[in-house]
């Protein structure tokens, strides 16, 4: 059974903190990996992908990317209150191109103004 | 960017009816996805098609149908809708080892 794990929280950061979101996966022929911010009753939104390892940067948000560890982070400088939502790590796992994710169940983010 | 189109918002059906669900994308995308999401279970995975007329069954499947005539459209079937499938239903496409793109997604009621 090919897995991602993320912590349900809920994670709660002071307004302006860094939010640091987790992810681990099971199959090390892993390609791709995304990170998708849920607002309740809203579909997920593609925030960051990335590919090889190392840190990927887009404005406050950072992925970070550790094949070895099977370890993926999401992490979020100057936490904003608009920030609260649901984030959600997907992995393509395998050599499929079909474009199939298998998602985490997804981590609440709480930031305090 | 990409647009991904889902037919209703807010749909609300009787037990029994057969029910459509319709998604368009814009992006000549071979692979699109019907997936539902409820409360504490996450994204679950109904069926996927990764070609005209080609499906796959996804992780929860009974009680479901898909149909993809064409490239841009893919349409989940409810067969006979029991209440049990009263849910968020969340159609999504990509090109292969992309990020997938989701519609704005359908809350169905069945009565």
């Amino acid at each position: 059974q090919k897995e991602v794990e993320q912590n349900s929280g809920p994670l709660s950061v002071p307004e302006g903190a860094i939010a640091s979101l987790n992810c681990t996966y099971s199959d090390r022929g892993s390609q791709s990996f995304f990170w998708y911010r849920q607002y309740s009753g809203k579909s997920p939104e593609l925030i960051m992908s990335i590919y090889s390892n190392g840190d990927k940067e887009d404005g406050r948000f950072t992925a970070q990317l550790n094949k070895a560890s099977q370890y993926v982070s999401l992490l979020i400088r100057d936490s904003q209150p608009s920030d609260s939502a649901t984030y959600l790590c997907a992995v393509n796992m395998g050599s499929s191109n079909t474009g199939k994710l298998i998602f985490g169940q997804g981590t609440t983010l709480q930031v305090k103004p | 960017d990409v647009k991904v189109t889902q037919s209703s918002r807010y749909l609300v059906k009787r037990t029994g009816e057969k029910v459509f669900l319709e998604c368009v994308q814009d992006m000549d995308h071979e692979n699109m996805f019907w997936y539902r999401q409820d409360p504490g279970l996450g994204l679950r995975l109904i069926y996927f098609s990764y070609d005209v007329k080609m499906k796959e069954k996804g992780d929860i499947p009974e009680g479901y149908s898909v149909s993809r005539e064409k490239k841009e459209r893919f349409s989940l079937i409810l067969e006979s809708a029991s209440t049990n499938q009263t849910s968020m239903y969340l159609c999504a496409s990509t090109g292969g080892y992309q990020p997938q793109h989701f519609g704005d997604g359908t809350r169905l009621s069945i009565l």
